[in-house]
Parts: structure tokens; C-alpha cells; sequence
């Protein structure tokens, strides 16, 4: 089955960009997805990107799709501390079956 | 406009005790699902729904039952419940075409 892989811990200086970077298997999914977890809540889509699109950008974040290398990025320009967070990247199965990789947590100091 | 919304938030149970945990959406959504979330494990996918009246397992169907009755609820039922069964659940939605799920804020449950 499809496997995604994150890497679990990133730490950053507030001010700093953050790059967090998701691999993946199978590259039949039609999107990918970044989503944003808080500490106690649910998942927040942050953005996501069309299977056929190389980047896209949306304020302070900058998704990047290597289907080459089956890798997917999320930049995240000036990193403040309400950026501190759990990260998920995820393909979609079809009907609403997506597949996750295991979080990245982001910590922001000053 | 509620969203997704899913109760209980939190839930202690016994070994061997049965539950639902519910879940419901007001956005007219097609496609419904419920995942488990262990440290480390990222969301594993459950039980999926494609519309009323159907349903279909995962990647950890074992222990949970879920039916669709109407297109607003997917409750997920958990039979006999199991300490390796602790965990905080999320049910999703979406509407056709693979956009955007929206999560429910998560149940927390423990069984000891």
C-alpha cells in the first residue's frame, strides 16, 4: 500500500523559513495535502496542491511537488511562534480516504 | 455552520464495554470517514462512507462497526472495548471529487 513519510521533529528560529518535507510512494493520488494540527484540536487544511502542478504559493506558504522523486515540500516563509504546530502531509485515496504521514512537529523560539 | 461535529470530546471506558461515538455534518457531504490517531502513527483510516447506505473498511476496521443511515450522521460503534482501542478519533467530510475533508475536533478515549 501507499506509504508516506515525514520527518518527526523540526525546529526553527522565529523570523526563519521552515521547510518541511513529506516522501511518498504511489503517485496515483490527484491531490496532496498539508494539514495543520494545534495542540487538543482537529486538522486545519493549510493548502494543498493539484497532482499536475510543480509549485504553488499562498501567502506566507510555498508548496513544492517533485513526482520525479515522489517528493512533496511546504515552505513556510517568516515562521512565527503561532506556527508551532503538528504538520501532516497526505495523499488522497478517492473518496475521502486520505493517507497520512505521521506528523511533523514544528517548534518556533524566539 | 457547524461543520463536522462529533461527540463525545472525551470518554473513559472498561474493558469490554460497548460505545458509539457519533458524529454528524451539515454541509450535505457525500463522502464521510472516520480515523484513529496514534503518537507517531499519523491518522490511520477506519471506516469510509461513499453515501447513505454505504460503507466500506480501511486500513483498522477490526473492533469497529459503522452503518449510514442518512447522508448528516456515520457513527462509529466500538463492540468490546479494547485497551489497544485507546486512541483520539476524527471523523471526516468531503464533498465529491477528492476536495477538501473537514475534520470534527477529535474524540479522546481511553480504555482501561
Amino acid at each position: 500500500g501507499e506509504d508516506v513519510e515525514q520527518s518527526l521533529f523540526l525546529s526553527v528560529r522565529e523570523g526563519d523559513s521552515s521547510v518541511i518535507n513529506c516522501t511518498y510512494t504511489d503517485s496515483s493520488s490527484t491531490y496532496l495535502y498539508w494539514y495543520k494540527q494545534e495542540p487538543g484540536a482537529g486538522l486545519q487544511l493549510l493548502t494543498y496542491i493539484f497532482s499536475n502542478m510543480d509549485m504553488k504559493q499562498d501567502q506566507r506558504l510555498t508548496v513544492l511537488l517533485n513526482k520525479k522523486d515522489k517528493h512533496l515540500s511546504l515552505r513556510i516563509a517568516d515562521t512565527q511562534t503561532g506556527d508551532s504546530a503538528i504538520y501532516f502531509c497526505a495523499l488522497s485515496g478517492g473518496y475521502n480516504k486520505l493517507i497520512f504521514g505521521a506528523g511533523t512537529r514544528l517548534a518556533v523560539h524566539p | 455552520n457547524a461543520g463536522v461535529t462529533q461527540t463525545p470530546k472525551f470518554q473513559v471506558l472498561k474493558t469490554g464495554q460497548s460505545m458509539t461515538l457519533q458524529c454528524a455534518q451539515d454541509m450535505n457531504h457525500e463522502y464521510m470517514s472516520w480515523y484513529r490517531q496514534d503518537p507517531g502513527m499519523g491518522l490511520r483510516l477506519i471506516h469510509y462512507s461513499v453515501g447513505a447506505g454505504i460503507t466500506d473498511q480501511g486500513e483498522v476496521p477490526n473492533g469497529y462497526n459503522v452503518s449510514r443511515s442518512t447522508t448528516e450522521d456515520f457513527p462509529l460503534r466500538l463492540l468490546s472495548a479494547a485497551p489497544s482501542q485507546t486512541s483520539v478519533y476524527f471523523c471526516a467530510s468531503c464533498d465529491t471529487g477528492d476536495t477538501e475533508a473537514f475534520f470534527g475536533q477529535g474524540t479522546r478515549l481511553t480504555v482501561v
